[in-house]
């Protein structure tokens, strides 16, 4: 049973344009959040998080919302640019200090010039 | 370089071998975790550390794995009697020991089981 859900595999976007990246979780002792980026042959490189008490939370391009009722979160990335071609994947974990961190399956963006 | 660091990066070995990787965390870090990353998927959790003291393992921590990490350092993680299934991406991951904060993780270990 997955608890956190990229139901998109993959997402097209122009450069410049916005891009939209969705995750849903299921389970209410999720606290906190976050977002990473993939490239081919690395680890995963850590991005943006959000916690619970927050809706938002902004980086420079990325910005991150909460919707808890929803248990709902998307990363939106404006403008978007070539380089940030990856796969991106969404984490959540529950709300004991040290607990795993859950992983969708990832989202695959590529953003054409 | 003060990033996560993982080693060997690629590991080739034959059904039947055992296998060792190593993982060399951020010096401050106390926490250790290893994931496993199959073709499609997201990284999945296996087992964590706190310094030394094994806190918690996955079931898909089967009794062929063994993972340690002596003096709360590097960790190891031991794959016996390997499987086909068992290749995959292995990667390990450290941060500090405050509630919300963000794991960094290595470049991985790629295993083929041939």
């Amino acid at each position: 049973d997955q608890q956190v859900k990229q139901n998109s595999p993959s997402l097209s976007v122009q450069e410049g344009r916005i891009s939209i990246l969705n995750c849903d979780y299921t389970n209410s002792m999720f606290d906190y959040f976050l977002w990473y980026k993939k490239y081919p042959a690395e680890g995963p490189t850590f991005l943006i998080s959000i916690s619970s008490i927050k809706d938002k939370n902004e980086d420079g391009r990325f910005t991150v919302f909460l919707n808890k009722s929803a248990k709902h979160l998307s990363l939106h990335i404006v403008p978007s640019q070539p380089g940030d071609s990856a796969v991106y994947f969404c984490a959540a974990r529950g709300n004991q200090a040290g607990t795993a961190l859950i992983f969708g399956k990832g989202t695959t963006l590529s953003v054409s010039s | 370089d003060t990033g996560v660091s993982q080693n060997p990066r690629h590991k080739i070995t034959k059904r039947g071998q055992n296998v060792t990787f190593r993982c060399d965390p951020i010096s401050e870090h106390n926490r250790l975790y290893w994931y496993r990353q199959t073709l499609g998927q997201g990284p999945e959790f296996l087992t964590y550390f706190q310094n030394e003291a094994q806190l918690e393992k996955s079931r898909l921590l089967s009794d062929r794995f063994s993972a340690e990490r002596p003096k709360g350092s590097f960790s190891t993680l031991e794959i016996q009697r390997t499987e086909q299934g068992d290749s995959a991406m292995y990667l390990c991951a450290s941060s500090i020991g405050s509630k919300n904060t963000e794991a960094f993780f290595g470049q991985g270990t790629r295993l083929t089981v041939v």
